[in-house]
């Protein structure tokens, strides 16, 4: 069955570093989701994208993010400069129909900053 | 601020029984309702969708959605102890290209 992974699985960094996740959605799904969970917290959106180009952003999701798909099949979120508040579960997800049908969820990387 | 509403719980019930789960949402306009399991350290994983107004089931789930009170519900008949999981309600708002999560329900299924 097909699946979104993620990488990595954990990353532990200092603050103010920068950090890439990576992931590989579902090969002919067209919508690509980025999605946080701090510890404890509820499920919060990030960023959506979609023909290439960014369709939606939240207020999160500010100048030290930023998202791209660098060779038609990996999806990578950077973080510019970590900071403390940005330790979280980092979820992707990818749909073939985007919030009209269902949302395929990686299984997370968990990022600690220190 | 858009958001979608869910008692955290915990929720719990015998092995067997029904277990309901409640969610309401604040955007009267969002059209597409979705629950999501989520075991605790992993990812959501989809149960079910819901569109229209009325029932609709799915093996031992069936949601509800009522778009004029604005509240969607998940029953989950024959529950066992494995449903044990936080349920999360969320909803498409103001576009097609986000969803927005509940809090979550914790469901524990006592053996």
């Amino acid at each position: 069955e097909p699946e979104v992974t993620q990488t990595p699985s954990h990353q532990v960094t200092q603050m103010g570093q920068e950090v890439i996740l990576r992931c590989v959605p579902i090969s002919n799904h067209l919508y690509f989701y980025w999605y946080r969970q701090i510890l404890g917290q509820k499920v919060e959106f990030l960023v959506s994208f979609y023909n290439n180009e960014i369709s939606e952003k939240s207020e999160i999701f500010d100048d030290q993010f930023s998202v791209e798909r660098p060779d038609g099949s990996n999806f990578t979120l950077k973080i510019r400069s970590t900071k403390l508040e940005d330790s979280a579960m980092y979820f992707c997800a990818s749909g073939s129909e985007g919030v009209n049908g269902e949302l395929f969820f990686g299984e997370g990387s968990r990022l600690t900053v220190l | 601020q858009k958001e979608v509403e869910q008692n955290s719980g915990p929720l719990s019930v015998p092995e067997g029984a029904i277990a309901s789960l409640n969610c309401t949402y604040s955007d009267r306009g969002s059209q597409s309702f979705f629950w999501y399991r989520q075991y605790s350290g992993k990812s959501p994983e989809l149960i079910m969708f819901i569109y229209s107004n009325g029932d609709k089931e799915d093996g031992r789930f069936t949601a509800q959605l009522n778009k004029a009170s604005q509240y969607v519900s998940l029953l989950i008949r024959d529950s066992q102890p494995s449903d044990s999981a936080t349920y999360l309600c969320a909803g498409e708002m103001d576009s097609s290209y986000k969803l927005i999560f509940g809090s979550g329900t914790r469901l524990l299924v006592r053996p």
